[in-house]
C-alpha cells in the first residue's frame, strides 16, 4: 500500500518563503508531483521528480530524496494568489496507480 | 486539444438513483483516473486505468464500477447513490511515465 503525509496547514507571510514536506511509504516509487489546487477548482500541475535532487521552476522548486521518502516543495517571494491547497501525489512502483496525500492548505497573509 | 471533459458539471441524485459521470479526453493518454474529493479533504482514489479493456480498484471503490472500451472514454457509474457518495468527482489522465497528469474540472455530485 501506500502512505503519504503532508502537514495539514501552514501560514507565511507576503514575500516570505515556505517549504511545503511530504514524505511517503510506497510499494515501488515511480515519480512524485507536486499540485496547487485552489478552492473549487481543478488542481494544476507544478512540479515533477523521479531523481533525487532539487527541480526549479521559477518562484517554486521540489526536492526529492528517494531513499527517506521525503520531498519538499519550496515556495519563495510568497504572494496572496500562493494561498491554495498543496497536494503531494506519488506514482507505485508499476507506475500505475497516481496516490494524493490530504494537502496542505497554505494562507498567506500581509 | 480540449484536454480532459468531464460531464455534467453539477447534479443532484436522489437516495438509490444511479447515474454515469462521463470523462474523455483527446490526448491518447493510456492512464486514466477517477478521483472523489470530500470538503477540505485531499483526493480518493476510486478506479483507474491502463489501457483500453483494463481496468483496476484505487483506494475507495465501493459503490462505483468503471469500464474502459476505448482509449478516450472513462465513464464512472453510480448504481445505488447514497448520501456518502456525496462528494466532487475528478477525472484526470497521463501519458506514461514521467508525464504530468492532466485533470478534468469535476462533477459537483449531491446526494440527497
Amino acid at each position: 500500500g501506500q502512505n503519504i503525509d503532508q502537514p495539514t496547514e501552514m501560514t507565511a507571510t507576503e514575500g516570505a518563503i515556505v517549504q511545503i514536506n511530504c514524505t511517503y511509504q510506497t510499494s515501488g516509487f515511480n515519480g512524485l508531483f507536486w499540485y496547487q489546487q485552489h478552492a473549487g477548482e481543478a488542481p494544476t500541475f507544478l512540479s515533477y521528480n523521479v531523481l533525487d535532487g532539487l527541480e526549479e521552476k521559477g518562484r517554486f522548486s521540489s526536492f526529492l530524496s528517494r531513499s527517506k521518502g521525503y520531498s519538499y516543495l519550496l515556495l519563495k517571494e510568497l504572494q496572496m494568489k500562493d494561498s491554495a491547497s498543496y497536494l503531494c501525489a506519488v506514482r507505485d512502483g508499476g507506475g500505475n496507480k497516481l496516490v494524493f496525500g490530504a494537502g496542505t492548505i497554505l494562507r498567506v497573509k500581509s | 486539444n480540449a484536454g480532459v471533459t468531464q460531464t455534467p458539471k453539477f447534479r443532484i441524485l436522489k437516495i438509490g438513483q444511479s447515474m454515469t459521470l462521463q470523462c474523455a479526453q483527446d490526448m491518447n493518454h493510456n492512464y486514466m483516473y477517477w478521483y472523489r474529493q470530500d470538503p477540505g479533504m485531499g483526493l480518493k482514489l476510486i478506479y483507474y486505468s491502463v489501457g483500453a479493456g483494463i481496468t483496476d480498484k484505487g483506494e475507495v471503490p465501493n459503490g462505483y464500477n468503471v469500464s474502459r472500451s476505448t482509449t478516450e472514454d472513462f465513464p464512472l457509474r453510480l448504481e445505488l447513490a447514497a448520501p456518502s457518495q456525496t462528494s466532487v468527482y475528478f477525472c484526470a489522465s497521463l501519458k506514461g511515465v514521467g508525464g504530468e497528469a492532466f485533470f478534468g474540472q469535476g462533477t459537483r455530485l449531491t446526494v440527497v
